[in-house]
């Protein structure tokens, strides 16, 4: 059975920082594709970041690019989000979902970024 | 961007009503567009992928078709579990994009 597990999240500060983890597992998570997408309260989904099985291939969504990093570790079967400069639009509850299809998701983390 | 565009944005319905959601996109995306459920603090659940393809154990009331930049969800006798948000989402171009979602009342 999939499952996807994210920790990580919590309040802070404007201009403050926090890594997200997503503990897999279930499936060979070296052969897929990973994603962070996010939702604010009450609000829609937003695509925030993909990394390729390797972690060779990165993309993000403009309004996280040079702010946010994710990682992999294949090893240890989990998936990051460093999340630097936070503003208060990056509040949000962030998954991570599995392949480029997305076909599986965690549950969720809520990040809260007020003073 | 792909922006994906869903309609309607709301829908209140009877119980065994048959209901069509719509998401249009504004380029060409073949058929790489999927279809998710998400419920009131639940995580989002993919019910079709890649346009038409059907997902193991997820009711075959559900069911999607489309390619290019026309895309339809049809719920076929909608049941009183079926209340949710839907959300369409392409993975044919970076970045990523989402319909902004419609929201699906049981009345």
């Amino acid at each position: 059975e999939v499952q996807l597990l994210e920790s990580g999240g919590g309040l802070v500060q404007p201009g403050g920082s926090l890594r997200l983890s997503c503990a897999a597992s279930g499936f060979t998570f070296s052969s897929y594709p990973m994603s962070w997408v996010r939702q604010p309260p009450g609000k829609g989904l937003e695509w925030v970041s993909i990394i390729g099985g390797s972690g060779s291939r990165i993309y993000y969504a403009d309004s996280v690019e040079g702010r946010f990093t994710i990682s992999r570790d294949n090893s240890r079967n989990t998936l990051y989000l460093q999340m630097n400069s936070l503003r208060a639009e990056d509040t949000a509850v962030y998954y991570c979902a599995k392949g480029d299809g997305a076909d599986y998701w965690g549950q969720g983390t809520l990040v809260t970024v007020s003073s | 961007e792909v922006v994906l565009t869903q309609s309607p944005d709301f829908q209140s319905v009877t119980p065994k009503e048959k209901i069509t959601i719509i998401c249009r996109a504004s380029q060409n995306i073949g058929n790489s567009l999927h279809w998710y459920q998400q419920k009131p603090d639940q995580s989002p659940k993919l019910l079709i992928k890649y346009a038409s393809q059907s997902i193991s154990g997820v009711p075959s009331r559900f069911s999607g078709s489309g390619s290019g930049t026309d895309f339809t969800l049809t719920i076929n006798s909608l049941e009183a579990e079926d209340a949710a948000a839907y959300f369409c989402h392409q993975s044919s171009t970076l970045p990523r994009t989402f319909g902004q979602g419609t929201k699906v009342e049981i009345k």
